[in-house]
């Protein structure tokens, strides 16, 4: 089972930043959160991971609570091309442990 | 870079046929993955290949799905006979590896099966 919680749905106006939230009250002291997003009729794409620090990347930025309870993905500046269902998953790095993909959130970003 | 190449991307069969997918994951990459997304869920792990040995086949249906790599590249994946349930999204995803910063999953396009 996912261990994260996320809403189903979101909406974002093109050009304004999304946030996207995602709750894992339950992670490990060793557990990444993971990001990755899926394109209607694509396969699965990552975007980033972090353990505790805030992290950025050329596509998006991660926000971590101290506590680690919860997390937040922003997208800086939306595009339509962002619209997708993007998924929270939470793991160990560096192990065999299997990715967990729940239902994700679908963002629909408007123009 | 050349990425996950999977074919056939659309097969439409009866139940109790056979029907056999092909991934070919990024050069070098060690580790092999076959998911299985159902409309409206997000993706399952049914196997994966470190080289061409099996780590994890914990949720592979065993007595109709199959799945081998035997020369550490590329990979197919049978199912045989098909039933209505399987009808999804089949996703081949490959890493460089298993170990710190390696594991980040790169996927192919799928290949959405329709049974009948």
């Amino acid at each position: 089972d996912a261990k994260t919680t996320q809403p189903p749905s979101m909406d974002c106006a093109e050009g304004r930043a999304a946030n996207l939230p995602c709750n894992h009250s339950t992670i490990s002291g060793n557990e990444y959160v993971y990001w990755y997003r899926q394109i209607h009729s694509q396969g699965p794409q990552y975007i980033i991971h972090g353990l505790k620090n805030n992290e950025t990347n050329e596509m998006a930025s991660l926000i971590i609570t101290e506590d680690r309870k919860s997390s937040t993905l922003i997208l800086p500046h939306a595009t339509l091309r962002d619209t997708a269902v993007y998924y929270c998953i939470v793991r160990v790095q560096g192990g065999s442990e299997k990715l967990v993909f729940g239902k994700g959130m679908k963002l629909t970003v408007n123009p | 870079e050349a990425g996950v190449a999977q074919s056939p991307r659309y097969k439409i069969i009866e139940k109790r046929q056979s029907v056999a997918f092909w991934c070919n994951p990024i050069s070098g990459h060690a580790t092999l993955y076959w998911y299985q997304q159902i409309l409206g869920q997000g993706p399952k792990l049914l196997i994966q290949f470190q080289n061409n040995g099996v780590v994890d086949d914990s949720q592979l249906p065993k007595d109709r799905f199959s799945a081998e790599r035997l020369k550490g590249v590329d990979s197919t994946l049978k199912i045989q006979p098909a039933k209505l349930e399987d009808s999804a999204v089949y996703l081949c995803a490959s890493s460089a590896g298993t170990g710190y910063n390696q594991e980040t999953q790169y996927f192919g396009p799928g290949t959405r099966l329709l049974v009948l």
